[in-house]
């Protein structure tokens, strides 16, 4: 079945440290990969999305997100967190094949300490 | 542009009494999800529409929840008679057309957030 992996449901880290957020997919084939981050009370906004060619992905707000075909990870990472960062954030896959829907995980909630 | 509208931004009903939903999605998109969100979990999608069409409601309780979107622009979600466990985020999402894939992401709007007593 296919299905999206967060491992993490809590992060802390201190405002100016590095933040990698995990994302593990099990598909079939390569899917669209998308990372989004939620604000209490907000939608979902898009941070970045692959779909193919060069695996480092550059988003909005200083994101970026790398590929790892052989283990079916999409990783979103920041050099230096700010404190408005602090958020949910989703990673989510979809196919073109399976009429766009897009499956997300569960989700990993982002604090950061001053 | 204007991004998808939703409303109400909030509701409380009790159970058992039915409540209905609106989302009006970015001019021109073709492609309408509505999407729930339960407290600490990611969206699931519940229903997609392609037009006026219904596209994909595998994922619909269709005993108490309906959706449509008559004209292919608007698009109203319905539960009848809600449960508890119905409380969470609707979100509605809107993308340029099918055909394209997914290609352009979707553009989500901010949410109704239902709490069912």
């Amino acid at each position: 079945a296919q299905s999206v992996t967060q491992p993490d449901i809590h992060i802390t880290v201190s405002e100016g440290a590095s933040l990698e957020l995990r994302c593990n997919y099990s598909y079939g084939a390569t899917p669209y990969l998308f990372w989004y981050v939620q604000s209490p009370g907000q939608g979902l906004q898009l941070l970045l999305k692959y779909f193919s060619g060069d695996t480092l992905v550059q988003g909005i707000k200083g994101f970026e997100a790398e590929f790892k075909r052989s283990q079916s990870s999409f990783n979103l990472r920041k050099p230096s967190v700010h404190w408005s960062d602090a958020a949910e954030y989703f990673c989510a896959v979809g196919l073109n094949n399976a009429g766009n829907m897009l499956t997300f995980g569960g989700g990993t909630r982002l604090m950061v300490k001053p | 542009e204007a991004g998808v509208a939703q409303s109400p931004r909030y509701k409380i009903i009790e159970k058992r009494q039915s409540v209905a939903f609106w989302c009006n999605p970015i001019s021109g998109h073709a492609t309408l999800y509505w999407y729930q969100q339960i407290l600490g979990q990611g969206p699931k999608l519940l229903i997609q529409f392609q037009n006026n069409g219904v596209v994909d409601d595998s994922q619909l309780p269709k005993d108490r929840f309906s959706a449509e979107r008559l004209k292919g622009v608007d698009s109203t979600l319905k539960i009848q008679p809600a449960k508890l466990e119905d409380s969470a985020v609707y979100l509605c999402a809107s993308s340029l057309r099918r055909e394209v894939g997914l290609n352009y992401g979707y553009t989500f709007g901010s949410g109704t957030r239902l709490t069912v007593v």
